[in-house]
């Protein structure tokens, strides 16, 4: 597509409910980033994704995280039990490599959570 | 880890120049950006400047960089309305790394 793609662009969800958030990345971009944006904060890094596996899930607050992605190209952000601490929004980004200067790193408009 | 460290708040007059400041830590540092994200909008790559390289203009946007004192700058000229928003400084190293963010300045046009 044209742009980095994400859904649902908001979402409400009840305390100890599983969601799912979804990534689609520009055509092409083999480097898919997830960050996290709470409010006041600044951009706090979770896990990427060079092709299909993820060298570094170190940012992945707890164990409720995880994130897959497959063909290359949709990636999915699984919060399983999700708690108030949780509510925030979640941002895609993607580039065409990981390294040099075509790494411009493009990003979605975010999954807003909330939850209740 | 790499810290990335910026102030939270500008405000400046319609017509004046902004000056956004952001120091870090991380001296292998390979590219560093400023990303803009107004309102309710996701990030929107502004400009960015590799770290052998001390100034960067383009049109409004003049970024400096002190690579000595790992301080990075964006001035804004004529600055308007429409620049209000929060500004993000970021950091890259060398290999397969993620971006490293500030906390963003807000910064407030007045009218």
């Amino acid at each position: 597509g044209a742009g980095v793609s994400q859904s649902p662009s908001n979402k409400v969800t009840e305390k100890g409910k599983d969601v799912e958030l979804r990534c689609d990345p520009i055509s092409g971009h083999t480097a898919l980033y997830w960050y996290r944006q709470s409010l006041g904060q600044g951009l706090e890094f979770l896990i990427y994704f060079q092709g299909n596996s993820a060298p570094d899930k170190s940012g992945l607050p707890s164990d409720r995280f995880s994130a897959e992605r497959t063909g290359g190209s949709v990636s999915t952000l699984t919060i399983q039990r999700t708690q108030q601490e949780d509510s925030a929004v979640y941002l895609c980004a993607s580039s065409l490599i990981t390294e040099g200067p075509g790494n411009t790193i493009y990003f979605g408009e975010g999954s807003w959570l909330t939850v209740v | 880890g790499e810290d990335v460290e910026q102030s939270l708040f500008l405000s400046v007059r319609e017509g004046d120049s902004s000056v956004i400041n952001c120091t870090y830590t991380d001296s292998s540092s390979t590219y560093l950006y400023w990303y803009k994200q107004e309102p309710g909008a996701g990030l929107q790559l502004l400009t960015y400047i590799f770290s052998n390289m001390d100034m960067k203009q383009d049109q409004r946007l003049t970024v400096l960089l002190n690579k000595k004192d790992k301080h990075l700058s964006l001035r804004i000229a004529d600055t308007q309305t429409g620049d209000s928003a929060i500004y993000f400084c970021a950091e890259k190293s060398a290999g397969n790394t993620p971006l490293v963010f500030g906390k963003g300045t807000r910064l407030s046009v007045i009218a």
